[in-house]
């Protein structure tokens, strides 16, 4: 099937330690998104690229990194710099004007 | 940030009734989309309005835009218990490529 796969679904990290979130897409999109959201709230933009190597700054970038190495995939990073990581991420496609989200991933500061 | 704002943040009926929610944007824009949230999992696109068009339908989903207040409504009719969840609406009024997304609104219906 067709889709946006997120992993992992959850995951801890400690202090000072950096993780990375992964996004993988078979819809042949160009442009994807990560998007941050906190419990209860909206959707704030960390980063996007329009197209394989190369990725913009959203709204949130600080603390965080990506990488579009090839146009499948769009990985975050959630670096020590950010310090306050606990929060749901979404990926998502876009084809046209209609944006195709992931599942999210849930991370967790412990 | 540029950010739509939704309101009510909360709203709650009973099987049946109609449920509507309103947007608000801050700049111009080529069109208005609204989404759906169910319980931690990812969202899903309702609709899509484009800035000239006033009224857009789908099943039992009427969304109006109105350009000239900056604001579009998403009315759910004759509402069902699995229409609990959060809607979003999203502009471009940050470009082409850069979705902007409101704060939701929470519905929950019950049975």
């Amino acid at each position: 099937d067709g889709g946006i796969t997120q992993s992992p679904k959850y995951l801890f990290r400690k202090e000072g330690q950096n993780v990375t979130l992964s996004c993988e897409q078979n819809l042949n999109h160009d442009a994807m998104y990560w998007y941050r959201q906190d419990p209860g709230q909206g959707l704030r933009l960390i980063y996007y690229s329009q197209i394989v190597n190369d990725f913009q700054k959203g709204d949130i970038a600080e603390g965080y990194s990506v990488s579009r190495e090839k146009k499948e995939s769009f990985p975050l990073t959630v670096t020590s710099a950010q310090k306050n990581p606990t929060a749901f991420y979404l990926c998502a496609s876009k084809n046209r004007n209609t944006i195709y989200f992931g599942e999210g991933s849930w991370l967790t500061v412990v | 940030s540029q950010q739509g704002e939704e309101d009510p943040q909360a709203l709650s009926i009973q099987e049946g009734e109609n449920a509507t929610m309103n947007c608000s944007y801050k700049t111009s824009i080529n069109n208005l989309q609204w989404y759906r949230q169910n319980s931690g999992r990812g969202l899903v696109h309702l609709i899509l309005i484009r800035s000239n068009e006033r009224e857009k339908h789908s099943g039992r989903l009427r969304v109006t835009l109105d350009t000239s207040k900056k604001s579009s409504s998403l009315l759910i009719t004759a509402s069902r218990a699995a229409d609990t969840a959060s809607y979003f609406c999203a502009t471009d009024e940050g470009g082409y490529n850069k979705l902007i997304f409101g704060a939701g609104t929470r519905l929950a219906v019950h049975p």
